[in-house]
C-alpha cells in the first residue's frame, strides 16, 4: 500500500506550547485527513482537507492541504493536556485511506 | 450524527470459538471499512464495502469473514482465530458523492484477544 511519512515519531512538550507535525508521500491524494486517538479507542476525526492549498481551522488546529497535494500538516496552538494521544493523517485515494505512522503527543503541565 | 458504533467493546475467546463483531452507521454513509489496529500502529485496512458490496479484501486469511447485510450495517465473522489476531478491530464508514469518498468516521473499536 501507499506509505505516508509522518514525523515528527513523538513529542514531548510543555503545556502551553505550540506543536507542528507533517505528512508526506509520493503520491498524490483528493483528501487529507487528520485524526486523534487516545489508548483502546478509535480514531476521531480532527479536520478534512479537500483542495490542494486549503488551509482549515477547528479551534486550536490548523492543517493545510498542500500545494503539491502530497503533503499536509497539522499545528496545534497553546498544548493542553488533553491533547495527549496519537496523531494520524490519512490520504485519501479512490476507496481507501491511507495512514501515516503517527505522532505521539505528551504534553507535560 | 456522525456516529458509528461497534459491539462488542471487548471480546475474548478461544482459537476454536466462533464469534461476530457488528458495526452500525446511520449517517447514509455508502462505504464500509474493517480494519486492524496493533498498540501504536496505524490502523491496517482488511476490507471495504461499497454499496454494499465487497470491494477491496487486502489478503485477510479466510478465518475472517465480513458480512454487509444493509447499507447500515457490517459484520466481521471470526472463526479459529490465531493469537496474533489479537488487535483493536474498527470498523469505519464514508460518505460516496460523485465517486469521491469523503470523510471517513471510526467507531470506538473492538478489543479482542484470543487464547
Amino acid at each position: 500500500g501507499q506509505q505516508l511519512n509522518q514525523s515528527p515519531q513523538s513529542m514531548f512538550i510543555q503545556e502551553g506550547e505550540d506543536v507542528s507535525m507533517n505528512c508526506t508521500s509520493s503520491s498524490i491524494f483528493n483528501t487529507w485527513l487528520w485524526y486523534k486517538q487516545d489508548p483502546g479507542e478509535g480514531p476521531v476525526l480532527l479536520i478534512a482537507l479537500y483542495k490542494a492549498g486549503e488551509l482549515t481551522s477547528n479551534g486550536r488546529l490548523t492543517a493545510q492541504f498542500g500545494i503539491t497535494r502530497k503533503d499536509s500538516f497539522l499545528n496545534i496552538s497553546a498544548s493542553i493536556p488533553s491533547d495527549v494521544g496519537i496523531y494520524f493523517c490519512a490520504g485519501q485515494m479512490l476507496t481507501q485511506f491511507y495512514f501515516g505512522t503517527g505522532t505521539s503527543l505528551t504534553v507535560i503541565p | 450524527d456522525t456516529e458509528v458504533t461497534q459491539t462488542p467493546k471487548h471480546l475474548v475467546m478461544g482459537m476454536t470459538n466462533k464469534k461476530s463483531l457488528k458495526c452500525e452507521q446511520h449517517m447514509g454513509h455508502r462505504a464500509m471499512y474493517w480494519y486492524k489496529q496493533k498498540a501504536k500502529k496505524p490502523p491496517e485496512l482488511m476490507f471495504v464495502y461499497s454499496y454494499e458490496k465487497l470491494s477491496i479484501n487486502e489478503s485477510v486469511p479466510s478465518r475472517f469473514s465480513p458480512e454487509c447485510p444493509n447499507s447500515s450495517l457490517l459484520n466481521l465473522h471470526l472463526h479459529a482465530l490465531q493469537p496474533e489476531d489479537s488487535a483493536l478491530y474498527l470498523c469505519a464508514s464514508s460518505r460516496v458523492a460523485g465517486g469521491i469518498y469523503n470523510e471517513q468516521f471510526f467507531g470506538p473499536g473492538t478489543r479482542l484477544t484470543v487464547l
